[in-house]
């Protein structure tokens, strides 16, 4: 059974600031592996998406990163925002359906002026 | 539509009472799907619909929950006997194509989500 984990599970900091949210899988048989934004009382939007044959995505200020042998994925945040303030999930099609995705319980970041 | 509607965004029923959750898909998106969130977790996979045929209905946690697509566009979750665990975020999400595993997936987009509370 396909599980997904992120860490840290909350993260601060400054205005400016680089960083990096992780995402971990159990099952490496995965043909995608995708990243989404949630603000609070909202729905999730698709940041990136990650083909299997690929090693990474970039959309503007991120950069996704996925390593299928370790079952690990990253998010990277350049030069980050308080506009960038929300919760971070990852998720990966399980393995019992491939219409399904699993999601990690995500990282709540916010980032202070 | 431009986007993929939700309604009602609140709903708070007593326990016992049933439910219906409404989701309008994206106009022409072949694939449909219904995701729970609770508080502080991430959504959990509930059902999936191909036009009108529900293909895997594995997530749905008790036979007290119920999901149709009958003419392949909107989406109805209905939730019979409303218990307290059942209080989340209901979330739907549509794409483009019929999601098969070696197929470039489009992505999903996902509605604002129904929050449910029962009391």
């Amino acid at each position: 059974k396909q599980e997904v984990t992120q860490i840290p599970a909350a993260l601060s900091v400054p205005e400016g600031e680089n960083l990096v949210l992780n995402c971990s899988f159990t099952d490496s048989a995965i043909y995608n592996l995708q990243w989404f934004r949630q603000d609070p009382g909202k729905g999730l939007t698709s940041l990136l998406l990650i083909q299997s044959s690929q090693r990474e995505q970039t959309s503007g200020r991120l950069n996704a990163s996925l390593d299928k042998s370790s079952g690990r994925s990253t998010l990277y945040i350049a030069a980050s925002q308080p506009g960038d303030s929300a919760t971070y999930l990852c998720a990966a099609p399980g393995n019992t359906g491939f219409q399904k995705l699993v999601f990690g319980t995500g990282t709540r970041l916010l980032v202070s002026p | 539509g431009a986007g993929v509607s939700q309604s009602p965004r609140y709903k708070v029923a007593k326990r016992g009472q049933d439910v219906a959750l409404r989701c309008d898909p994206i106009s022409g998106h072949v694939s449909l799907f219904w995701y729970q969130q609770a508080l502080g977790q991430g959504p959990e996979f509930l059902t999936y619909f191909q036009n009108e045929a529900q293909l895997d209905k594995s997530g749905l946690p008790s036979d007290r929950f119920f999901a149709e697509r009958p003419e392949g566009s909107v989406s109805t979750l209905k939730i019979q006997r409303t218990q307290q665990e059942d209080s989340a975020v209901y979330l739907c999400a549509s794409s483009r194509d019929r999601v098969t595993r070696n197929q470039r997936r489009n992505g999903y987009t996902f509605g604002s989500g129904t929050r449910l509370t029962v009391v």
